[in-house]
């Protein structure tokens, strides 16, 4: 039982780059997260998807797209990479959306 | 907006010290509080918090929550160098239980 998993743990982009993080959860949680975390700010929510088929915008979604491709896994994806975005995310599941959020490692991000 | 305080920021404490944490919020529709530790990698969960004054207890750790004047606090007794670590509290609320962190607490428990 591995919890949530992330990948890759660490990446570097150019601007302009694209790439998707990926995230796998084995818990049979129906509610899956995506955050980022910068120094100073604390986490912040970029998308949520309540349930399989259903994804909604956070507080900082801007730049960023989401797929729930089933109810393990959950992507997130950078089009057009920028020095901003440059962040460690993380990943989280809950049984519900009110239930307790479990996360995953991370992934270390930089934009150049 | 939702509001999520966290003080002190930072905390530095020698072995064997108690701690008290503390985390202020301000949210509508206020459903619980969730306190995480984050050592180097990801946020591990400690305690969701839902009612007032039950004091939820693990080990050395407690919190309790106080719904009236909208506060929680996380104690740490006999700390030990292990318990060095930011201390995230989180409130979760709104329509779509939406979790609102605080900025964390780094502890630092020298030897």
């Amino acid at each position: 039982n591995a919890g949530v998993t992330q990948t890759p743990k660490f990446q570097v982009l150019k601007t302009g780059q694209s790439m998707t993080l990926q995230c796998a959860q084995d818990m049979n949680h129906n509610s899956m997260y995506w955050y980022r975390q910068d120094p100073g700010m604390g986490l912040r929510l970029i998308y949520y998807s309540a349930s399989e088929g259903t994804t909604d915008k956070g507080e900082v979604p801007n730049g960023y797209n989401v797929s729930r491709l089933n109810k393990r896994e959950f992507s997130l994806r950078l089009e057009s990479a920028a020095p901003s975005q440059t962040s460690v995310y993380f990943c989280a599941s809950s049984r519900t959306s009110g239930d307790t959020q479990y996360f995953g490692p991370g992934t270390r991000l930089t934009v150049l | 907006e939702d509001k999520v305080v966290q003080s002190p920021l930072s905390l530095v404490v020698h072995e064997g010290d108690t701690v008290t944490l503390n985390c202020s919020y301000e949210v509508t529709n206020f459903r619980s509080l969730l306190w995480y530790k984050q050592e180097k990698k990801a946020p591990t969960f400690l305690f969701m918090l839902t009612s007032s004054g039950i004091e939820k207890k693990s080990g050395r750790l407690s919190s309790i929550l106080d719904k009236k004047e909208l506060f929680s606090i996380l104690n740490i007794t006999a700390t030990q160098t292990g318990d060095s670590a930011i201390y995230l509290c989180a409130v979760m609320g709104g329509s779509n239980y939406k979790l609102t962190f605080g900025k964390g607490t780094l502890l630092t428990v020298n030897p």
